[in-house]
Protein backbone atom coordinates (compact mmCIF):
# COMPACT_ATOMS: atom_id res chain seq x y z
CA UNK A 1 0.00 0.00 0.00
CA UNK A 2 1.09 3.96 -0.03
CA UNK A 3 2.41 4.84 2.91
CA UNK A 4 4.93 8.12 3.88
CA UNK A 5 6.89 7.14 7.06
CA UNK A 6 9.78 9.00 9.22
CA UNK A 7 12.52 7.38 10.51
CA UNK A 8 13.23 9.49 13.23
CA UNK A 9 9.78 11.17 15.36
CA UNK A 10 12.23 13.30 17.26
CA UNK A 11 15.37 15.41 16.32
CA UNK A 12 17.28 17.59 19.33
CA UNK A 13 19.92 20.21 17.66
CA UNK A 14 22.22 22.79 18.99
CA UNK A 15 21.54 25.71 17.86
CA UNK A 16 23.72 27.04 14.53
CA UNK A 17 24.19 23.15 13.67
CA UNK A 18 22.75 21.58 10.29
CA UNK A 19 19.56 19.35 11.02
CA UNK A 20 18.78 16.13 8.89
CA UNK A 21 14.78 14.53 8.65
CA UNK A 22 14.75 11.82 6.57
CA UNK A 23 11.30 10.43 5.55
CA UNK A 24 10.51 6.91 3.44
CA UNK A 25 7.89 7.02 0.91
CA UNK A 26 5.98 3.77 -0.82
CA UNK A 27 4.46 4.74 -4.00
CA UNK A 28 7.59 4.43 -6.46
CA UNK A 29 5.00 6.16 -8.86
CA UNK A 30 4.71 9.78 -6.60
CA UNK A 31 5.91 12.47 -8.51
CA UNK A 32 5.98 15.39 -6.75
CA UNK A 33 6.95 15.67 -2.90
CA UNK A 34 6.60 18.70 -0.55
CA UNK A 35 8.19 19.46 3.00
CA UNK A 36 5.72 21.11 5.75
CA UNK A 37 6.27 22.74 8.68
CA UNK A 38 4.20 23.32 11.33
CA UNK A 39 4.87 25.27 14.61
CA UNK A 40 2.13 24.50 17.56
CA UNK A 41 -1.01 26.35 16.94
CA UNK A 42 -0.12 26.69 12.75
CA UNK A 43 -1.29 24.81 10.20
CA UNK A 44 1.63 23.19 7.66
CA UNK A 45 3.70 25.58 6.18
CA UNK A 46 5.03 25.32 2.66
CA UNK A 47 9.00 24.68 3.22
CA UNK A 48 10.22 23.57 -0.45
CA UNK A 49 9.20 21.05 -2.78
CA UNK A 50 10.91 18.39 -5.16
CA UNK A 51 9.82 16.79 -8.50
CA UNK A 52 10.56 13.20 -9.11
CA UNK A 53 12.45 14.11 -12.09
CA UNK A 54 15.09 16.35 -9.82
CA UNK A 55 17.37 14.75 -6.88
CA UNK A 56 18.45 18.20 -5.12
CA UNK A 57 16.79 21.30 -4.70
CA UNK A 58 17.81 24.13 -2.78
CA UNK A 59 15.93 26.87 -1.10
CA UNK A 60 17.66 29.48 1.84
CA UNK A 61 18.94 27.62 4.57
CA UNK A 62 17.37 24.39 3.36
CA UNK A 63 17.86 21.78 0.72
CA UNK A 64 15.47 18.41 -0.30
CA UNK A 65 16.89 15.29 -1.47
CA UNK A 66 15.16 12.36 -3.38
CA UNK A 67 16.52 9.19 -3.61
CA UNK A 68 14.48 7.17 -6.19
CA UNK A 69 16.01 4.37 -6.02
CA UNK A 70 15.35 3.83 -2.67
CA UNK A 71 12.58 6.05 -1.94
CA UNK A 72 13.73 7.86 0.63
CA UNK A 73 13.51 12.36 0.93
CA UNK A 74 15.59 14.31 2.77
CA UNK A 75 15.27 17.97 4.38
CA UNK A 76 18.59 20.03 5.53
CA UNK A 77 18.64 22.83 7.71
CA UNK A 78 21.71 24.55 7.62
CA UNK A 79 22.87 26.75 10.61
CA UNK A 80 19.57 25.15 12.83
CA UNK A 81 18.14 28.71 14.58
CA UNK A 82 15.20 28.22 17.68
CA UNK A 83 12.77 29.43 15.01
CA UNK A 84 13.04 25.93 13.45
CA UNK A 85 11.74 24.54 16.15
CA UNK A 86 8.65 22.55 15.07
CA UNK A 87 7.50 19.21 13.81
CA UNK A 88 8.16 18.42 10.05
CA UNK A 89 6.13 16.58 7.90
CA UNK A 90 7.03 15.17 4.26
CA UNK A 91 4.34 14.66 1.75
CA UNK A 92 4.37 12.62 -1.31
CA UNK A 93 1.55 13.19 -3.99
CA UNK A 94 -0.09 10.12 -5.03
CA UNK A 95 -3.33 10.17 -6.92
CA UNK A 96 -4.16 13.80 -6.79
CA UNK A 97 -4.00 13.73 -3.41
CA UNK A 98 -0.97 14.62 -0.58
CA UNK A 99 -0.29 11.68 1.58
CA UNK A 100 1.76 13.22 4.71
CA UNK A 101 4.19 11.21 7.18
CA UNK A 102 4.22 10.70 10.25
CA UNK A 103 6.34 14.28 11.28
CA UNK A 104 9.29 14.83 13.19
CA UNK A 105 9.58 17.34 16.10
CA UNK A 106 13.05 19.14 15.80
CA UNK A 107 13.71 20.66 19.05
CA UNK A 108 16.58 23.25 19.10
CA UNK A 109 19.05 24.30 21.81
CA UNK A 110 20.07 27.40 22.40
CA UNK B 1 -4.17 38.98 4.27
CA UNK B 2 -4.06 35.73 5.76
CA UNK B 3 -4.44 33.67 2.46
CA UNK B 4 -6.47 30.87 4.09
CA UNK B 5 -8.53 31.37 6.79
CA UNK B 6 -10.76 29.30 9.26
CA UNK B 7 -13.64 30.20 11.63
CA UNK B 8 -13.84 29.40 14.00
CA UNK B 9 -10.54 28.38 15.57
CA UNK B 10 -12.09 26.42 18.49
CA UNK B 11 -15.03 25.15 18.65
CA UNK B 12 -16.77 23.14 21.84
CA UNK B 13 -19.99 21.26 21.17
CA UNK B 14 -21.91 18.79 22.98
CA UNK B 15 -22.09 14.88 21.53
CA UNK B 16 -25.01 14.65 18.76
CA UNK B 17 -24.69 18.21 18.11
CA UNK B 18 -24.62 19.38 14.26
CA UNK B 19 -21.92 21.84 13.53
CA UNK B 20 -20.06 23.46 10.34
CA UNK B 21 -16.17 25.33 9.92
CA UNK B 22 -15.85 27.65 7.42
CA UNK B 23 -12.93 28.12 5.17
CA UNK B 24 -12.05 30.98 2.69
CA UNK B 25 -8.85 31.60 0.40
CA UNK B 26 -8.10 34.12 -1.38
CA UNK B 27 -5.03 33.08 -3.49
CA UNK B 28 -7.65 32.68 -6.58
CA UNK B 29 -6.73 28.65 -6.59
CA UNK B 30 -9.45 26.69 -7.96
CA UNK B 31 -9.08 23.18 -5.68
CA UNK B 32 -9.50 23.01 -2.07
CA UNK B 33 -8.74 20.76 0.59
CA UNK B 34 -10.33 19.40 4.28
CA UNK B 35 -7.65 17.66 6.56
CA UNK B 36 -8.57 15.88 9.78
CA UNK B 37 -5.22 16.05 12.16
CA UNK B 38 -5.22 13.51 15.09
CA UNK B 39 -4.16 13.48 18.65
CA UNK B 40 -0.36 12.26 17.16
CA UNK B 41 -1.21 15.07 14.40
CA UNK B 42 -1.62 12.79 11.53
CA UNK B 43 -2.73 14.61 8.95
CA UNK B 44 -5.41 12.70 6.84
CA UNK B 45 -7.32 13.95 4.02
CA UNK B 46 -10.74 13.72 3.74
CA UNK B 47 -11.76 15.86 0.96
CA UNK B 48 -10.38 17.28 -2.31
CA UNK B 49 -12.90 19.69 -4.20
CA UNK B 50 -12.88 21.89 -7.07
CA UNK B 51 -15.62 23.01 -9.27
CA UNK B 52 -16.03 20.32 -11.40
CA UNK B 53 -15.53 17.17 -9.11
CA UNK B 54 -15.63 16.24 -5.08
CA UNK B 55 -13.11 13.37 -4.52
CA UNK B 56 -14.14 11.78 -0.56
CA UNK B 57 -11.91 9.92 1.42
CA UNK B 58 -14.05 6.07 1.85
CA UNK B 59 -13.10 6.70 5.33
CA UNK B 60 -15.14 9.18 6.08
CA UNK B 61 -18.53 8.85 7.59
CA UNK B 62 -21.32 10.59 5.96
CA UNK B 63 -21.99 12.48 8.49
CA UNK B 64 -19.42 14.83 7.26
CA UNK B 65 -20.10 17.24 4.08
CA UNK B 66 -17.86 19.90 2.19
CA UNK B 67 -19.88 22.71 0.35
CA UNK B 68 -18.91 24.54 -1.63
CA UNK B 69 -21.16 28.32 -2.23
CA UNK B 70 -18.06 29.10 -4.36
CA UNK B 71 -14.69 28.75 -6.21
CA UNK B 72 -13.23 30.52 -2.84
CA UNK B 73 -14.90 28.90 -0.41
CA UNK B 74 -15.23 25.12 1.11
CA UNK B 75 -16.95 24.78 4.55
CA UNK B 76 -17.62 21.79 6.57
CA UNK B 77 -20.58 20.31 7.96
CA UNK B 78 -20.39 17.61 10.53
CA UNK B 79 -23.82 15.85 11.51
CA UNK B 80 -24.72 14.03 14.69
CA UNK B 81 -21.27 14.71 16.32
CA UNK B 82 -19.23 11.90 18.04
CA UNK B 83 -16.37 11.69 20.80
CA UNK B 84 -14.42 10.67 17.91
CA UNK B 85 -14.57 13.44 16.07
CA UNK B 86 -12.47 15.49 18.44
CA UNK B 87 -9.17 16.87 16.34
CA UNK B 88 -7.82 19.46 14.32
CA UNK B 89 -9.12 20.16 11.21
CA UNK B 90 -7.51 21.80 8.57
CA UNK B 91 -8.29 23.51 5.41
CA UNK B 92 -6.38 23.86 2.19
CA UNK B 93 -6.24 24.87 -1.63
CA UNK B 94 -4.15 24.93 -4.29
CA UNK B 95 -3.75 25.77 -8.10
CA UNK B 96 -4.48 22.74 -10.00
CA UNK B 97 -5.91 19.66 -9.53
CA UNK B 98 -4.71 16.19 -9.58
CA UNK B 99 -1.68 15.91 -11.97
CA UNK B 100 -3.16 19.14 -13.71
CA UNK B 101 0.22 20.43 -12.58
CA UNK B 102 2.07 19.89 -9.26
CA UNK B 103 1.76 22.98 -6.98
CA UNK B 104 1.77 23.08 -2.86
CA UNK B 105 -1.56 23.46 -0.44
CA UNK B 106 -1.60 26.14 1.20
CA UNK B 107 -3.26 25.53 4.72
CA UNK B 108 -5.27 27.57 7.16
CA UNK B 109 -4.25 27.34 10.64
CA UNK B 110 -6.84 25.04 11.51
CA UNK B 111 -9.98 24.89 13.45
CA UNK B 112 -9.63 22.76 17.07
CA UNK B 113 -12.91 20.88 17.42
CA UNK B 114 -13.68 19.31 21.09
CA UNK B 115 -16.75 17.26 21.59
CA UNK B 116 -17.90 16.78 25.04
Amino acid sequence: GESVGLHLPTLSVQEGDNSIINCAYSNSASDYFIWYKQESGKGPQFIIDIRSNMDKRQGQRVTVLLNKTVKHLSLQIAATQPGDSAVYFCAEKSGGNLIFGKGTKLSVKP
Amino acid sequence: DTAVSQTPKYLVTQMGNDKSIKCEQNLGHDTMYWYKQDSKKFLKIMFSYNNKELIINETVPNRFSPKSPDKAHLNLHINSLELGDSAVYFCASSQGWGGAGNQPQHFGDGTRLSIL
